[in-house]
């Protein structure tokens, strides 16, 4: 079955810092979505993506569909210590009406204050 | 926030015993889902539904069945609960359109079999 490939496993950051993470997979995804977890709590959407190329922003969140449509990427400017959880991505192969997603097995970050 | 709650959100049960967990929505989505989250596993689809009484299974189902008689409820029950199948259990929902399939997830059940 399709895998996403998701990076680094783990991020140790300072407070101010910039962020990135990406996926990356053997497959071509139609639609891309970034999530994030806090403890305790179900995966809350951050953005999604559905064009190759796109370029879309949420806040301090920017995510990117790759050209190959094999990868995307999740950017967050000037850290803060309310950003730590853990980050997925999720991915929608093509194929009719396949409506199953594909998620990587995450980014935890921590931000140190 | 979508309109999805769990329950119960803890549960303590032991070896071999039956275990229903329950996902209901308030947004009318035809989709629902159930996965199982694991450390180094990530979010593993156990089972899905398209519609009432539309089910299929994903990549881990064994030892899983699921029901959904209303569009607002979908069960997952296991008939005979192993260790194995300790996790956090997240219900999620979709609408597709077109190319779309955001999916929105509960607040998640966690399952210890003893």
């Amino acid at each position: 079955g399709q895998q996403l490939n998701q990076s680094p496993q783990s991020m140790f950051i300072q407070e101010g810092e910039d962020v990135s993470m990406n996926c990356t997979s053997s497959s071509i995804f139609n639609t891309w979505l970034w999530y994030k977890q806090d403890p305790g709590e179900g995966p809350v959407l951050l953005i999604a993506l559905y064009k190759a190329g796109e370029l879309t922003s949420n806040g301090r969140l920017t995510a990117q569909f790759g050209i190959t449509r094999k990868d995307s990427f999740l950017n967050i400017s000037a850290s803060i210590p309310s950003d730590v959880g853990i980050y997925f991505c999720a991915g929608r192969g093509s194929g009719g009406s396949n409506y199953k997603l594909t998620f990587g097995k995450g980014t935890l970050l921590t931000v140190n204050p | 926030d979508a309109g999805i709650t769990q329950s119960p959100r803890h549960k303590v049960t032991e070896t071999g015993t039956p275990v229903t967990l329950r996902c209901h929505q308030t947004e009318n989505h035809r989709y629902m889902y159930w996965y199982r989250q694991d450390p180094g596993h990530g979010l593993r689809l156990i089972h899905y539904s398209y519609g009432v009484k539309d089910t299929d299974k994903g990549e881990v189902s064994d030892g899983y069945s699921v029901s959904r008689s209303k569009t607002e409820d979908f069960l997952l029950t296991l008939e005979s609960a192993t260790s194995s199948q300790t996790s956090v259990y997240f219900c999620a929902i979709s609408e597709p359109q077109g190319t779309g399939n955001e999916q929105y997830f509960g607040p998640g059940t966690r399952l210890t079999v003893t």
